[in-house]
């Protein structure tokens, strides 16, 4: 049972450039977390989706990030016109969507550098 | 969600049991404890959560106090690859929601 996928695991963009973030939750998974862990920082959520649905988007910049899951394929975060700022490690955990087995369980990461 | 109080470092013989301590003075009677930790920047791995009963599983062992204020994560016999940074979190155990990660414990299992 392959476990919480996320693509590419490094991604160098320079400023101005897009970057894309791919999620692919583990199968059955439901719900999907985004968390950013900045440079010898802790790890703070950005934003929780269902299919189709934001959930709740608390933690995510309101300019130039976006986060969408839809009903095919993987989970995105897109960040527009990356900043040095942006540069950090991006998380993706996902969750059944089934009483008692929330457990959020995570990705290896996607390395943002931004030059 | 309550917060939680955990020591910044610690240091473990390789071997011995390691016990990590967290304070969670604040928590509610809906809220659970979990425990996670961070190996050098992966993601982070899910180890044990709980609720008032204490709890094993092949990983670890968490003791929760009777009064629910304070929990222990307890790696039995701690090998060099246990070398992490725990966290303890404490959240509703309801359909979703977001983990609140605080700074953890840094563990250092010694040879």
């Amino acid at each position: 049972n392959a476990g919480v996928m996320q693509n590419p695991r490094h991604l160098v963009r320079r400023r101005g450039q897009e970057a894309r973030l791919r999620c692919s939750p583990m199968k059955g998974h439901s719900h999907v977390y985004w968390y950013r862990q900045l440079p010898e920082e802790g790890l703070k959520f950005m934003v929780y989706l269902q299919k189709e649905n934001i959930i709740d988007e608390s933690g995510m910049p309101k300019e130039r990030f976006s986060a969408e899951f839809p009903k095919e394929g993987p989970s995105i975060l897109r960040i527009q016109q990356v900043v040095r700022g942006d540069s950090a490690a991006y998380f993706c955990a996902s969750s059944l969507n089934e009483a008692g087995k929330e457990t959020q369980y995570f990705g290896p990461g996607t390395r943002l550098l931004v030059l | 969600d309550a917060k939680t109080t955990q020591p910044t470092s610690m240091d473990c013989a390789e071997g011995r049991a390691a016990n990590l301590p967290c304070n969670h003075s604040t928590i509610s009677g809906n809220e659970y404890v979990y425990w996670y930790r961070q190996i050098h920047s992966q993601g982070p791995q899910y180890i044990i959560h709980g609720l008032k009963n204490n709890e094993t599983n092949e990983m670890a062992s968490l003791i929760i106090t009777e009064d629910r204020k304070s929990s222990t994560l307890i790696l039995p016999h701690a090998t060099l690859r246990d070398t992490a940074v725990y966290y303890c979190i404490v959240k509703y155990y309801n359909q979703g929601g977001k983990l609140i990660f605080g700074q953890g414990t840094e563990l250092s299992v010694k040879p």
